[in-house]
């Protein structure tokens, strides 16, 4: 079963700041079947980014993905307020297995 | 528009069988490539995948919990339906669907969520 770790737990960022959010798998994982997903309190996960890098509907073009392997990356351009929530990645196996991170929380300093 | 919806009881007890179901609009689970998911979060956790049934019948279910799941899909009635055997109460949690495509295993849409607790 592969894991993802995710980096940092917690970031502490202000409005207008760039927010660099990691996904470290513990074993190569297809760039097609990486996903981040952004949730707020109450609410359901809603899909940000899919095969890694492609912004789905309606996501703001300040939110792009990276990476390939076993190290993939949320970027949050220029932080808005409503973008302080919590930020997972999921992985599609070869196993046909899902498996999703730990989170990170994104937290206004 | 796709919107799924999760319901179920909100109170089970330890031991009993949880049986939750997803109805959903928008879409059809006849058609290539669709697959509705399972997922559940506990208080202040983390997200967990649980179970996945595609188009073509085919099932997922997650390692750790296979034994105790199983998910079906009434096509005519545009349901998902997933049973989970003896419950506990670490299996606290609020119980997602999602609809995923075959293409990119993302889960684009998801219901609101249905809050189960396990307790006597």
């Amino acid at each position: 079963e592969i894991v993802l770790t995710q980096s940092p737990g917690t970031l502490s960022l202000s409005p207008g700041e760039r927010a660099t959010l990691s996904c470290r798998a513990s074993q190569s994982v297809s760039s097609s079947y990486l996903a981040w997903y952004q949730q707020k309190p109450g609410q359901a996960p809603r899909l940000l980014i899919y095969g890694a890098s492609s912004r789905a509907t309606g996501i703001p073009d300040r939110f792009s993905g990276s990476g390939s392997g076993t190290d993939f990356t949320l970027t949050i351009s220029r932080l808005e307020p409503e973008d302080f929530a919590v930020y997972y990645c999921q992985q599609y196996g070869s196993s046909h297995m899902y498996t999703f991170g730990q989170g990170t929380k994104l937290e206004i300093k | 528009q796709i919107t799924l919806k999760e319901s179920g009881p909100t109170l089970v007890k330890p031991t009993q069988t949880l049986t939750l179901t997803c109805t959903f609009s928008g879409f059809s689970l006849s058609t290539s490539g669709v697959g509705v998911g399972w997922i559940r979060q506990p208080p202040g956790k983390a997200l967990e995948w649980l179970a996945l049934i595609y188009w073509d019948d085919d099932k997922r279910y997650s390692p750790s919990l296979k034994s105790r799941l199983t998910i079906t899909k009434d096509t005519s009635k545009n349901q998902v339906v997933l049973t989970m055997t003896n419950m506990d109460p670490v299996d606290t949690a609020t119980y997602y669907c999602a609809h995923s495509y075959y293409y990119d295993h993302a889960f684009d849409i998801w219901g609101q969520g249905t809050m189960v607790t396990v307790s006597s």
